[in-house]
């Protein structure tokens, strides 16, 4: 069974770091492209960034460009999300998903919580 | 900000048929860039119901189709069901971003 586990969130300042990751159960996590997805507080899904299979490729939303990173060690099965200088618009769910068929995510994770406040 | 427009809501009795719009741009749908449909309810991992427009990954149900027109992309939802009250969300490729953009959402609710 797919298995997409995120952890890491939290609340933390303004300006504040953070790192996000999940644990991928399964299947072949090393042949799937991943990337991440943040929903605010009753708003709607939003694209942050995507990773290659290796590593090697990675794009960002214009919103968090130079701000995060993304990452992934395929010895460990986990994909990481540093956050770095978060803002109040951070806030929200962020969830891990794995791409197929194309431009599809096909298995999500259930979502950590990041909440940015003083 | 979302590139794809879809309507905030829908609604219909049960045993009903629904369809949700989702209207793009020449980057993105009109592009010829493949559309995906996802079921999200609160508190929970969304799930992927359409592929490429017209697919359903194993264990969808055929209550659900989809369906593409120029630079549009719709899903219908045959036999309405007190289940399917969600929040549905389209999706593509967005060449101008080089990024993914997703819809504006569309709440079902069945009356």
């Amino acid at each position: 069974e797919v298995q997409l586990v995120e952890s890491g969130g939290g609340l933390v300042q303004p300006g504040g770091s953070l790192r996000l990751s999940c644990a991928a159960s399964g299947f072949s996590f090393r042949s799937y492209w991943m990337h991440w997805v943040r929903q605010a507080p009753g708003q709607g899904l939003v694209w942050v960034s995507r990773i290659n299979i290796d590593g090697s490729t990675t794009n960002y939303a214009d919103s968090v460009k130079g701000r995060f990173t993304i990452s992934r060690d395929n010895a460990k099965n986990t994909l990481y999300l540093q956050m770095n200088s978060l803002r109040a618009e951070d806030t929200a769910v962020y969830y891990c998903a794995r791409l197929n068929y194309g431009s599809a995510s096909d298995y999500w994770g259930q979502g950590t919580l990041v909440t940015v406040s003083s | 900000q979302s590139v794809l427009t879809q309507p905030p809501s829908v609604s219909g009795a049960p045993g009903q048929r629904v369809a949700i719009s989702c209207t793009g741009t020449s980057s993105n749908i009109g592009a010829g860039l493949d559309v995906h449909w996802y079921q999200h309810l609160p508190g929970t991992a969304p799930k992927l119901l359409i592929f490429a427009y017209t697919n359903r990954p194993s264990g969808v149900s055929d209550r659900f189709s989809g369906s593409k027109s120029g630079t549009s992309a719709s899903l219908a939802i045959t036999g309405l069901q007190a289940a399917d009250e969600a929040d549905y969300y389209c999706q593509s490729y967005d060449s101008s971003l080089d990024g993914y953009v997703f819809g504006t959402g569309t709440k079902v609710t069945v009356l």
